[in-house]
């Protein structure tokens, strides 16, 4: 069975500070990775996609970047926040589950404030 | 352009009725998938069910069941005897294939908050 875990659980963060936030997945080998951002009452929006190492596709633009340094590792990135960047990012990979077709699962997720 | 559109920003129920959401989206390609995702109050994202686009029967997972009108392009989510666990805020996913992975691009609705009353 996967697991995920997702660090950190949540930051404060100041405007212009740089930040990190990072995603690792075990027991899948060479998964694709997603990152997704929720504003706070707002939906899903995908801003990047990895199928492999050192491969990144930006979806969204929002001033962010995003590495695959390891088969089981995304870093999502930053050298300067916004206060626009405040939400709550996800991590997520597809998988069989038993739902009988590829479906797409989340982590637990990062709660970011920018202030 | 919004792809998926989920009108009902909020919900109610009693406990044990029956709760229908509803969802439209927009595509032109013939394969596609249509996914419910439910999020807990802690952002935790739950997978629910979902409808391909090439099967004409209903979905059903549970307690948890589609009504797919392909041809009007919309999908509602059926909880039957609603429970105030069931509360949270239910999502609408539309997904194309993108770069020969089915879940390369996922679009969700704005969600729909329930709330089960006990």
């Amino acid at each position: 069975a996967q697991t995920i875990h997702q660090w950190p659980v949540a930051e404060i963060k100041a405007v212009g500070s740089p930040l990190s936030l990072g995603c690792t997945i075990k027991g899948k080998s060479s998964p694709n990775l997603y990152w997704y951002w929720q504003a706070t009452g707002g939906t899903l929006q995908q801003l990047f996609y990895s199928i492999t190492v050192g491969q990144v596709e930006s979806v969204v633009q929002l001033n962010l970047s995003a590495s695959r340094p390891k088969d089981d590792q995304f870093i999502l990135s930053t050298e300067k926040l916004l206060l626009s960047h405040s939400g709550f990012y996800l991590c997520a990979w597809p998988d069989w589950g038993g739902a009988g077709a590829e479906t797409l699962y989340f982590g637990s997720g990062t709660r970011l404030t920018v202030l | 352009a919004q792809r998926v559109t989920q009108v009902q920003p909020t919900g109610s129920s009693q406990w044990g009725e029956e709760v229908t959401l509803d969802c439209s989206y927009e595509t032109s390609e013939y394969f596609y998938r249509i996914f419910w995702y439910r999020q807990l109050f802690s952002g935790e994202m739950v997978f629910l069910i979902y409808q391909p686009s090439f099967d004409t029967q209903n979905q059903r997972s549970g307690r948890y069941s589609v009504v797919f009108q392909k041809s009007f392009k919309s999908i509602s989510l059926v909880i039957s005897a609603s429970q105030p666990e069931d509360s949270g805020t239910y999502f609408c996913a539309l997904s194309e294939l993108y770069r020969g992975s089915a879940l390369g691009r996922l679009h969700f609705g704005a969600g729909t908050q329930l709330i089960v009353i006990p």
